[in-house]
């Protein structure tokens, strides 16, 4: 089946240093990923929709320029979070879609723990 | 747009008992929905998926779904739970002119099976 890694699993730092988080397709080409946030105890909330080559497109709400979301290849997406705050602090999941065959699920990551100090 | 509703945040079950884990929708266009399973500390697993045919769905580790069109519902459900399946299980909808690309997910259900 479709594999979807994420580096690192987890990452702890002080406030106001930037983190990146990477999200890889590891079998099959990933023509677009999304980048979701969650919350303790609640649901997944899409932050951007990124297509290889294209900027992403953000949804209401999401500071683009404090979420760089880079889609430079299609097997990789990264997610820096630029400086970082303790309201930051959250479990970020990617996931990639398949977009060469008319099964287009999205295939999720396994998640990064984010910790701002 | 779509909303999905999940009425229960948490369900106690002991072994072996049946359960259900009930989902409502709202759009006002034909949608897929889906059944997701997340582990602690974990990523989204998909557990099955309804998108045309029969709205009966059988997914992984032995739960099933039934699609109901005039009640907007797709309550998950399964005979006999194992103390595995103790998680956290997300309901999920994308409008079908989107495909896959845009999904929304409902608050989450936590099973909790005991012993």
């Amino acid at each position: 089946g479709a594999v979807v890694s994420q580096h690192p699993s987890w990452v702890i730092c002080k406030s106001g240093t930037s983190v990146k988080i990477e999200c890889r397709s590891l079998d099959f080409q990933a023509t677009t990923m999304f980048w979701y946030r969650q919350f303790p105890k609640q649901s997944l909330m899409l932050m951007a929709t990124s297509n290889e080559g294209s900027k992403a497109t953000y949804e209401q709400g999401v500071e683009k320029d404090k979420f760089l979301i880079n889609h430079a290849s299609l097997t990789l997406s990264t997610l820096t979070v630029t400086s970082a705050h303790p309201e930051d602090s959250s479990f970020y999941i990617c996931s990639a879609r398949d977009g060469q065959g008319g099964y287009n699920e999205q295939f999720f990551g396994p998640g990064t723990r984010l910790t701002v100090l | 747009a779509q909303s999905v509703t999940q009425l229960d945040s948490q369900v106690p079950v002991f072994e072996e008992a049946p359960v259900e884990l009930r989902c409502n929708y709202s759009s006002s266009v034909s949608v897929y929905l889906f059944w997701y399973v997340q582990y602690p500390n974990q990523g989204l697993q998909l557990l099955l998926k309804y998108l045309s045919g029969s709205t009966l769905v059988k997914g992984i580790n032995g739960f099933e779904a039934e699609f109901n069109k005039s009640q907007t519902s797709f309550h998950l459900r399964k005979p006999s739970v194992h103390i595995s399946d103790t998680a956290e299980y997300f309901c999920a909808v994308s409008d079908r002119a989107s495909g896959y690309s845009t999904l929304t997910f409902g608050k989450g259900t936590m099973l909790l099976v005991s012993p």
